[in-house]
């Protein structure tokens, strides 16, 4: 059974400040989502990784893949109170899965991020 | 390009009741599939389809749970009958050639007295 751990899962950062948050994946894969769910609403997607060594930014967000690792990192940069929000990775598992069977994607607990002034 | 489309957004019921969602996904995606949220957790796979067929079930509790994508457009999501634990949000997400993104719908939330 893929499992796919977030770490923290509470997260307080004061504006400005820089952290990093991890994702830990258990099964071979090369695609890896990353959502943003505001409170009460759905999830946006925020970054899409599908090789070795991928990495996307947008705004004060970047988020790297290492599939060697089993691991995702969402760096955020100087940041903002716009931010709050609960990050979810997801994981793909279609290599394990024989590499023809896409979209099944397992969510990681989740980061609840809250950005004090 | 309209989203992810979903009805209705809350839905509160008793349980042993019977309840139905609905989902119109973006237009031309072949791919659906449903999820569960329960509270403080991330979404969960129930469903999966690849125009009206289903690709993965595995996660769908069957003997309550049911769903069909008729035409390979719509689809719904149907609990008969309902336990506490059912309640959670119900989100629906369609994506693209060899699902490379899902776009989510705003989920229906569901309360089970």
């Amino acid at each position: 059974e893929l499992k796919v751990e977030q770490n923290p899962l509470f997260l307080s950062m004061q504006e400005g400040k820089n952290y990093t948050i991890y994702c830990n994946y258990s099964t071979t894969s090369d695609r890896l989502y990353w959502y943003r769910q505001d409170p009460g609403k759905s999830l946006e997607s925020l970054f899409v990784l599908l090789s070795n060594g991928a990495v996307k930014q947008e705004g004060r967000l970047m988020a790297s893949l290492d599939t060697k690792a089993r691991l995702s990192t969402l760096h955020i940069t100087a940041a903002v109170h716009d931010l709050s929000a609960t990050y979810f990775c997801a994981v793909d598992p279609y290599l394990a899965l024989g590499g023809t069977s896409y979209g099944k994607l397992t969510f990681g607990q989740g980061t609840i991020l809250t950005v004090h002034p | 390009e309209a989203g992810v489309a979903q009805s209705p957004r809350y839905k509160i019921i008793e349980k042993r009741q019977s309840v139905a969602f609905w989902c119109n996904p973006i237009s031309g995606h072949a791919t659906l599939y449903w999820y569960q949220q329960i509270l403080g957790q991330g979404p969960k796979l129930l469903i999966q389809f690849q125009n009206n067929g289903v690709v993965d079930d595995s996660q769908l509790p069957k003997d309550r749970f049911s769903a069909e994508r008729l035409k390979g457009v719509d689809s719904t999501l149907k609990i008969q009958p309902a336990k506490l634990e059912d309640s959670a949000v119900y989100l629906c997400a369609s994506s693209g050639i060899l699902a490379a993104e899902q776009f989510f719908g705003p989920g229906t939330r569901l309360t089970v007295l």
